[in-house]
């Protein structure tokens, strides 16, 4: 079993809609939840940190954690087509190695 | 914004070749990494440094690879006798406390 599952896509939505990202990890030792951005051939960007269950807001992006069912969640508000990248998220246990889902490529068309 | 600084951008080296892929971490950082994204596939966890030592390592990093801290700003990553199956993206990240990794722009490493 995949330690990180992410559907990799690809999304396409228009601009100005809401892209709903998710994935879902098997270990419940995992404490540290990010969403990472990652445009072709370039390096992760971190858009969002998390460490509990609950919602966190940063301008468009919101992330949502729910720990009892191991899902993460990642939603763009207002998309624009400079969104359209992969996204990545990870998780880390206390040592701190990232795991990885396999990203979703997200297409916002103007 | 500081940032991880990965040299070089690209790399091509022939089969059998030694390659040292070069990181300066961000400076109050004090955990470092290496990952690798082979083309089409996910990043995936090479090792992690901190303290001067290695304090985790995937089954990726065999003895075919090591990593250095040779002075206060670069971390390494040599690989030996580099292999057809080792061209990737090779990532560096530096972490102040384990969280909130910042990556670098990475290394394409190309073994022809």
């Amino acid at each position: 079993q995949k330690e990180v599952e992410q559907d990799p896509g690809p999304l396409s939505v228009p601009e100005g809609a809401i892209v709903s990202l998710n994935c879902t990890y098997s270990n419940s030792a995992f404490q540290y939840f990010m969403w990472y951005r990652q445009y072709s051939r370039k390096g992760p960007e971190l858009l969002m940190y998390t460490y509990s269950s609950g919602n966190k807001e940063d301008g468009r992006f919101t992330a949502q954690v729910d720990k009892s069912s191991k899902y993460i969640s990642l939603f763009i508000r207002d998309s624009q087509p400079s969104d359209s990248a992969t996204y990545l998220c990870a998780t880390t246990d206390s040592w701190g190695k990232l795991q990885f889902g396999a990203g979703t490529q997200v297409v916002v068309t103007p | 914004e500081p940032e991880v600084t990965q040299t070089p951008s690209h790399q091509v080296t022939q089969m059998g070749q030694e390659v040292i892929l070069r990181c300066v971490p961000i400076s109050n950082h004090l955990y470092f990494y290496w990952y690798r994204q082979i083309l089409g596939q996910k990043v995936e966890f090479l090792v992690s440094f901190y303290n001067n030592e290695i304090s985790e390592k995937s089954e990726i990093f065999d003895d075919q690879f090591s990593v250095e801290r040779p002075d206060g700003s670069n971390f390494t990553l040599k690989i030996r006798s580099t292999k057809l199956e080792d061209s990737a993206m090779y990532f560096c990240a530096s972490s102040e406390d384990r969280s909130g990794y910042t990556f670098g722009s990475g290394t394409r490493l190309t073994v022809v």
